[in-house]
């Protein structure tokens, strides 16, 4: 069973620092891993979506790097602002015959005025 | 629509109730995703429809769960005889394929007193 984690479970920074976000999954025979951010009361939003293909995918001030084999992606946000405060999740996409996304635990960031 | 909408948005009952839940994806979306968020875990996945078919339910935690999806459209996630761990958010999520990036709504917060 593919567990996805997350660490750490929170983060505090100043506005204006890199934000580093690390997600870690036990099977590495994964289709896709796509990066989610939820605000309070709300949905998921998708961020970036990295095929396994891939090595990373950017989006603006968001960077996200996969390395299959060793189980690991980060989320680099640049030049965090206050309007970044919420919780990142990172879901894996299990390989071709499976569709269900298992989810990590997720970060919650706060980013300080 | 724009987007996957869910109603209600949030919803209190009282334990042994029944309750329904609806989700609206995204139009032209065949795949249609239910997942559960409970405090302090992260996403489950509870069922997955092909349009109005559901090959797999493997998620659903009980016999007290059950969905239904018509028209390849609307589903609707039925909780019989609520009880107080089924207090969670409920998230929908639509593709335009069964392995295409999955669009979340804004989920129905689901409390059971």
């Amino acid at each position: 069973k593919q567990e996805v984690t997350q660490i750490p479970a929170a983060l505090s920074v100043p506005e204006g620092e890199n934000l580093v976000l690390n997600c870690s999954f036990t099977d590495s025979a994964i289709y896709n891993l796509q990066w989610f951010r939820q605000d309070p009361g709300k949905g998921l939003t998708s961020l970036l979506l990295i095929q396994s293909s891939q090595r990373e995918q950017t989006s603006g001030r968001l960077n996200a790097s996969l390395d299959k084999s060793s189980g690991r992606s980060t989320l680099y946000i640049a030049a965090s602002q206050p309007g970044d405060s919420a919780t990142y999740l990172c879901a894996v996409d299990p390989s071709g015959n499976d569709y269900k996304l298992s989810f990590g635990a997720g970060t919650t960031v706060t980013v300080r005025a | 629509g724009a987007g996957v909408s869910q109603s209600p948005s949030n919803k209190v009952t009282e334990k042994g109730k029944d309750v329904e839940l609806r989700c609206d994806p995204i139009s032209g979306h065949t795949a249609l995703y239910w997942y559960r968020q409970s405090l302090g875990q992260g996403l489950e996945f509870l069922i997955y429809f092909q349009g109005n078919s559901a090959p797999d339910k493997s998620g659903l935690p009980s016999d007290r769960f059950s969905a239904e999806r018509t028209g390849g459209s609307v589903s609707t996630l039925t909780i019989q005889r609520t009880q107080q761990e089924d207090s969670a958010v409920y998230l929908c999520a639509s593709s335009f394929g069964p392995f295409e990036t999955q669009y979340f709504g804004p989920g129905t917060r689901l409390l059971v007193l």
